[in-house]
């Protein structure tokens, strides 16, 4: 099976513009996570999409948003950038069963680098 | 959820075995033990989950202490590839959106 994957892989924008990330999860996976990575704060939760819903959202700001597709398939969108935002963003994949333990076995992809200057 | 610790950083060398501890004292009865792990610039890997049965698969063996307070993520013979940070994350089952909370993670190198 074909892996996760993310696009772009890397990206440079400047303050104030938006952006919008890709992922497409492994096949036959219906939850797809976001996860934002600094040195600074580590990996930290952002939102969480099971069929086509949000189920899940981090402690973070309304300019991040994201959406899921009928194909599993998702986006997260950052409006309004600021230097901060720079970071590593990963998606994750899962084959979540409800009350399942392999809920929590998710499969990351390689990440978007994204730099706000 | 419980809190886990982890030590900061380890060596091993390499065809060694790696011995990577996580103390979890509060785990809760329901609280499963997931290990991933990442390696530099690339996303986190799943590496194996327990209740408290000890498991084993092709990349690890997880060995959880009776009173479950404690656990040690075991790699046979470990390579210079497996110098990552591994995470310990102690979590329930919720029934609906299952997040993951990373802590720090513990930095090991494997030496050649």
């Amino acid at each position: 099976k074909a892996g996760v994957t993310q696009t772009p892989r890397y990206l440079i924008k400047t303050r104030g513009q938006q952006v919008t990330l890709s992922c497409s999860p492994i096949s036959g996976h219906r939850s797809v996570s976001w996860y934002q990575q600094t040195p600074g704060q580590g990996l930290q939760f952002l939102f969480e999409y099971f069929s086509e819903t949000q189920r899940n959202k981090g402690n973070f700001p309304g300019r991040f948003s994201g959406r899921q597709f009928s194909n599993s398939r998702s986006e997260m969108n950052v409006s309004t950038l600021e230097l901060g935002d720079s970071a590593l963003y990963l998606c994750a994949s899962s084959p979540w069963t409800s009350g399942s333990p392999s809920s929590y076995e998710q499969y990351f992809g390689p990440g978007t680098r994204l730099t706000v200057t | 959820d419980a809190k886990t610790t982890q030590p900061p950083s380890m060596d091993c060398a390499e065809g060694r075995a790696a011995n990577l501890p996580c103390n979890h004292s509060t785990i809760s009865g329901n609280e499963y033990v997931y290990w991933y792990r990442q390696i530099h610039s690339q996303g986190p890997q799943y590496i194996i989950h327990g209740l408290k049965n000890n498991e084993t698969n092709e990349m690890a063996s997880l060995i959880i202490t009776e009173d479950r307070k404690s656990s040690t993520l075991i790699l046979p013979h470990a390579t210079l590839r497996d110098t990552a940070v591994y995470y310990c994350i102690v979590r329930a089952l919720r029934g609906g959106s299952e997040k993951l909370v990373f802590g720090k993670g513990m930095k090991l190198t494997v030496n050649p």
